[in-house]
């Protein structure tokens, strides 16, 4: 149990793009996600917390107008990068944990983006 | 916010070789996991541990939450244990802070 799915697993676009990445948690439901993003030989940074019915919490200096969230569903989180730039170019991976509970977060594959 | 230094950032080993891998953490925490990504970049959870001890396997972890550190054992290890092993806690967000990581490379 307790699996967390992304997709696409990579994508290639060109600069001036948007790009859609989904979470989705297959056997439980999670009423918080979050987005993490990972440059190459680096750590995981926390971009935003995904709250199920409501906006998203973005950590200081990422542009939520650039990273828009989505969480429509208990199962189910989007991150939209638009007009993307080859700066943006990274792994994006996502996370989340049972409703109800501060116990184990289980991520996802993650998302490796490529902008031309 | 929280501060996770983790140490060595780089270790090499023989196979069969034993490591120790330590997390230090800058204040209280709900969560403590260890985490190894594999070259394809999914993380993968090895231990759910704010407290205590846990073993699986070869694998075994201590947190020592009053002291603010987190021990990794690795046993008889393997090629492939190589790999980047992460720890990551919760200081009260919910959000996972992560470590800069360790670099782990097994040779045979």
């Amino acid at each position: 149990g307790a699996v967390v799915s992304q997709h696409p697993s990579w994508v290639i676009c060109k600069s001036g793009t948007s790009v859609k990445i989904e979470c989705r948690s297959l056997d439980f439901q999670a009423t918080t996600m979050f987005w993490y993003r990972q440059f190459p030989k680096q750590s995981l940074m926390l971009m935003a917390t995904s709250n199920e019915g409501s906006k998203a919490t973005y950590e200081q200096g990422v542009e939520k107008d650039k990273f828009l969230i989505n969480h429509a569903s208990l199962t189910l989180s989007t991150l939209t990068v638009t007009s993307a730039h080859p700066e943006d170019s990274s792994f994006y991976i996502c996370s989340a944990s049972a409703a109800g509970s501060t116990d184990t977060q289980y991520f996802g594959p993650g998302t490796r983006l490529t902008v031309l | 916010g929280i501060q996770v230094e983790q140490s060595p950032p780089d270790l090499i080993l023989q196979e069969g070789a034993n490591s120790t891998l330590r997390c230090n953490f800058s204040d209280s925490v709900n969560n403590l996991q260890w985490f190894h990504q594999n070259p394809w970049g999914q993380l993968i959870n090895l231990f759910y541990i704010p407290s205590g001890t846990k073993q699986n396997g070869r694998l075994s972890a201590t947190t020592v939450a009053t002291e603010r550190y987190s021990l990794l054992y690795i046993s008889s290890s393997q090629t492939t244990d190589s790999g980047v092993y992460f720890c990551a806690v919760d200081g009260g967000r919910r959000a996972l802070t992560f470590g800069s990581g360790t670099r782990l490379q097994v040779q045979p």
